[in-house]
């Protein structure tokens, strides 16, 4: 069965710190993998996507995720977080020839405290 | 930058009622999307639409669910008689193929069934 899992429903971090967001899917075909943003009280913001090629990818607010289908992953990282940065992260997988929906994770929130 | 819009922002209905959910997708954009998000959940597929018809359905997009493309920029969501769990942020988006590797969602509706 096709899945995406975020194992952490909810990470609290320090300003300044590094941040790792899981997620891991499920999948019998090639994939694509998205990772969104939401901020409080708006809409879903593409964060960075993999599609092929080189295994990370960056956003341009420091943000990284690798691809690993080894492991099947598709983990989002960030080195030193900001307060700005609080908001609930979605992992989204977009499975080969099954059309073109998007199947979310369940979602991170992401809580920066100074 | 383009983007997807939706109206209303924020609806209250009376269970039973009628409710239709507007977006108007990006111009050159031809697959369409709604998903859905109850509260503190995940982002949910609902549907999709390509040249006037269903792409694809998920099990939650029953007979109470109609999509429609009224005309050459609106594409809507209707749903005819509202329970108090169809209470969520409902999202449009768009895509320009159907490997969805660009979608665009829109702010979102909150709808709420009273």
């Amino acid at each position: 069965a096709q899945s995406v899992t975020q194992l952490d429903s909810q990470v609290p971090v320090f300003e300044e710190a590094p941040v790792e967001l899981r997620c891991n899917y499920s999948s019998s075909v090639s994939v694509y993998l998205f990772w969104y943003v939401q901020y409080p009280n708006q809409g879903l913001q593409l964060l960075l996507k993999y599609l092929s090629g080189s295994t990370l990818v960056e956003s341009i607010n420091g943000f990284e995720a690798e691809f690993n289908k080894s492991q099947t992953s598709f983990h989002l990282r960030k080195p030193s977080v900001h307060i700005s940065d609080t908001a609930e992260y979605f992992c989204a997988v977009l499975f080969y020839n099954q059309g073109g929906k998007l199947i979310f994770g369940q979602g991170t929130e992401l809580s920066v405290k100074p | 930058e383009p983007e997807v819009t939706q109206t209303p922002s924020h609806q209250v209905t009376q269970m039973g009622q009628e409710v239709i959910l507007r977006c108007v997708p990006i111009s050159n954009h031809l697959y369409f999307y709604w998903y859905r998000q109850i509260l503190g959940q995940k982002v949910e597929f609902l549907v999709s639409f390509y040249n006037n018809e269903i792409s694809e359905k998920s099990e939650i997009f029953d007979d109470q669910f109609s999509v429609e493309r009224p005309d050459g920029s609106n594409f809507t969501l209707k749903i005819r008689s509202t329970k108090l769990e169809d209470s969520a942020m409902y999202f449009c988006a768009s895509t320009r193929t159907v490997m969805n590797t660009e979608a665009f969602f829109g702010q979102g509706t909150r709808l709420t069934v009273v």
